[in-house]
This record gives structure tokens, sequence and C-alpha cells, in this order.
């Protein structure tokens, strides 16, 4: 079955415990990307990644570290937890570049993550 | 900075009803415009993508419609189930960047 996976898909930490979020695909995209959801906002674009070895800074990446060694992993990382990047996460994945192409992205399940 | 706006913030109907999902953007030069469906405690999912040349599109009982000299669009629900209760989010792609802005979303719920 196509599907983007997220663990954990609930985490609550403390402040300054690094942590990461693991995300994989199975459809062999090339595009991956991490998102934030926070009530009465829409989605922000944390980091994304054209490519195995290439990413780049969504709108809020700061906080936030990511690594595209493979194509299928794309793991967001927490160096410094703060309780501002308490929110709901989601990893996301396409064929290639969303947004021009017209490719539909495929969302993973959410990790909600709650920082003390 | 592109926005993108959706209207109403929250809908309740009941079974059986229609209704209609509204939003309007900034974004230019506009690439597309997809609408998604996020059921609580899930990820977003793909439910229409159109481009500048198209007016409508149609996904089972959703309609999607596209006015790219208004730059408006809305979300047309037929017949609403229980199921549908959920979510509706309007993402809108720039040309030239390929970044997709996302609007806030619609929470729509359906009642017996």
């Amino acid at each position: 079955e196509a599907q983007v996976t997220q663990n954990p898909r609930y985490l609550i930490t403390v402040t300054g415990k690094k942590l990461t979020v693991t995300c994989s695909q199975n459809m062999n995209h090339e595009y991956m990307s991490w998102y934030r959801q926070d009530p009465g906002l829409g989605l922000r674009q944390i980091y994304y990644s054209m490519n195995v070895e290439v990413t780049d800074k969504g709108d809020v990446p700061e906080g936030y570290k990511v690594s595209r060694k493979e194509k299928r992993n794309f793991p967001l990382i927490l160096e410094s937890p703060s309780p501002n990047q308490t929110s709901l996460y989601f990893c996301a994945s396409s064929l290639f570049a969303s947004g021009g192409g017209g490719e539909t992205q495929y969302f993973g399940p959410g990790t909600r993550l709650l920082v003390l | 900075k592109n926005q993108v706006e959706q209207s109403p913030q929250s809908l309740i109907i009941l079974e059986g009803k229609n209704c209609t999902l509204q939003c309007n953007y900034t974004v230019s030069p506009f690439s597309n415009l997809r609408w998604y469906k996020q059921d609580t405690g899930r990820g977003p999912v793909s439910l229409t993508i159109m481009t500048f040349s198209e007016n409508t599109k149609s996904n089972g009982r959703y309609t999607a419609t596209l006015d790219a000299d208004t730059k408006q669009s809305s979300l047309h629900i037929t017949a609403s189930q229980l199921s549908d209760s959920a979510s509706y989010i309007c993402v809108v792609s720039d040309t030239w960047t390929s970044d997709m802005r996302f609007g806030a979303g619609t929470r729509l719920t359906v009642k017996p």
C-alpha cells in the first residue's frame, strides 16, 4: 500500500531534550516536506527536499533540522525543543516538487508533539 | 505576502443537505488550486487539483469550481453524509516558486 508513515504519532518531551521524528514513504517520490499545523493557521512548511542530499528552508525553519540521506526517509530533528514548537507535524511527499507540477501530495498521519 | 482566505471558518449542516465552501486567494502568478479533506487527527487527503484553465472538477459528491479572473474557488458538497465531517483546506500554488500556500480551512460538521 502506498503510504507515508511517521513515528512517533504522539510525543511529550521537555524543553531542550533533542528529538527526532521519522518520516518514510514507499512511493519512490523525489519531493518530501515537513509542515506544522497550529489552531487557526494553515499548514506552514518547515523544510522541504527536492531529492537526496537536497534540502531547503520553508516558511518556518527556525529550531528545526532535516536530512535526506536516502530517497525514502526524511527525518525532522529538533535539537533543543521549546514550548513554542508544540504542534501537530505532518510529513508529505509527491513524485516531483509540489506546487507547479500539480502532482498529488500525500500526507502522513501526523505527529502530535507537546514540549513542556 | 500571498494569501489564501477561506470562509466560513466553520459550518454545521444537516445530513443530506448541500453546502458550499469558499476560497479566495491573492497568489500570483497562479499555477494550480487544490482542495484537501482532513479528518480529525489525520493527514490531509487530496480531493481535487485544478489548473488555471479548468473551471470545474468533480470527485464524487465533491465539485470544485475556479474563477481565475476573480481569484475565487468554491467546493460544493452534494447530499452530505456524516463522514463528510472534516476540515476542508484550500491550497494555491505559485507558478514561479512552486510554493504552496495553505488556507486555514473550513471546519464542516454534518449532523444527523
